[in-house]
């Protein structure tokens, strides 16, 4: 079955405290993207990635990191994190040839940092 | 990055009624269009999708949006909506004329339907 998937699905940490946020497909996919949902602000780009060890800045990266050693995975760092993080994440992939590139998306992370 | 931007944050409506949603975006060159639903407590779905051809798009659970090019516009529609129409909408905008396939999102749309 084509998916994304992601882990955890829950996460509750505190201030400061690395985590990582994995995020796999089974599509071959080229592109990937990383999301975070708040309320009244609908989905906003975190990172993306066009390819193996291509990545680039989305509209709010600030306190992130990602990478993207392996094609099927780009996980989401968070090196520091901060109660400003707490949110809905959401991992996507998508083609990158002809098309309308829809992406898919993950099932989503709900990540609290008290 | 191009704008998206949907004129409803919440709309509530009794089974049965017909549902449109607004969506508008600020890019003039050539732009692929989608809505998205979110369920309560599922992941984003594709609902349709519109990349060239036919601006009226028909998706999936009833749902069609028409693409106004003039007024850069791309609504959604159902003619009758039922109870488990509840979620969340997103419309979403990327322009590979720009090679940007970053997916803008609007703020997104709660529909309740009431029973």
């Amino acid at each position: 079955e084509a998916q994304v998937t992601q882990n955890p699905r829950y996460l509750i940490t505190v201030t400061g405290k690395k985590l990582t946020v994995t995020c796999s497909q089974n599509m071959n996919h080229e592109y990937m993207s990383w999301y975070r949902q708040d309320p009244g602000l609908g989905l906003r780009q975190i990172y993306y990635s066009m390819n193996v060890e291509v990545t680039d800045k989305g509209d709010v990266p600030e306190g992130y990191k990602v990478s993207r050693k392996e094609k099927r995975n780009f996980p989401l760092i968070l090196e520091s994190p901060s109660p400003n993080q707490t949110s809905l994440y959401f991992c996507a992939s998508s083609s990158w040839g002809e098309g309308s590139h829809e992406q898919y998306f993950g099932p989503g992370t709900r990540l609290t940092v008290t | 990055a191009q704008s998206v931007s949907q004129h409803n944050h919440h709309v509530i409506l009794s089974e049965a009624a017909s549902l449109e949603l607004g969506c508008n975006y600020s890019y003039g060159g050539t732009v692929n269009l989608f809505w998205y639903v979110q369920y309560p407590g599922q992941h984003l779905q594709l609902l349709l999708k519109y990349f060239s051809g036919d601006p009226l798009v028909k998706g999936i659970k009833g749902f069609e949006a028409e693409f106004i090019k003039s007024k850069f516009s791309f609504n959604l529609r159902k003619p009758s909506v039922q109870w488990s129409d509840t979620a969340e909408y997103f419309c979403a905008v990327n322009a590979p004329s720009l090679n940007d396939y970053k997916l803008s999102f609007g703020a997104g749309t709660t529909v309740t339907v009431r029973a």
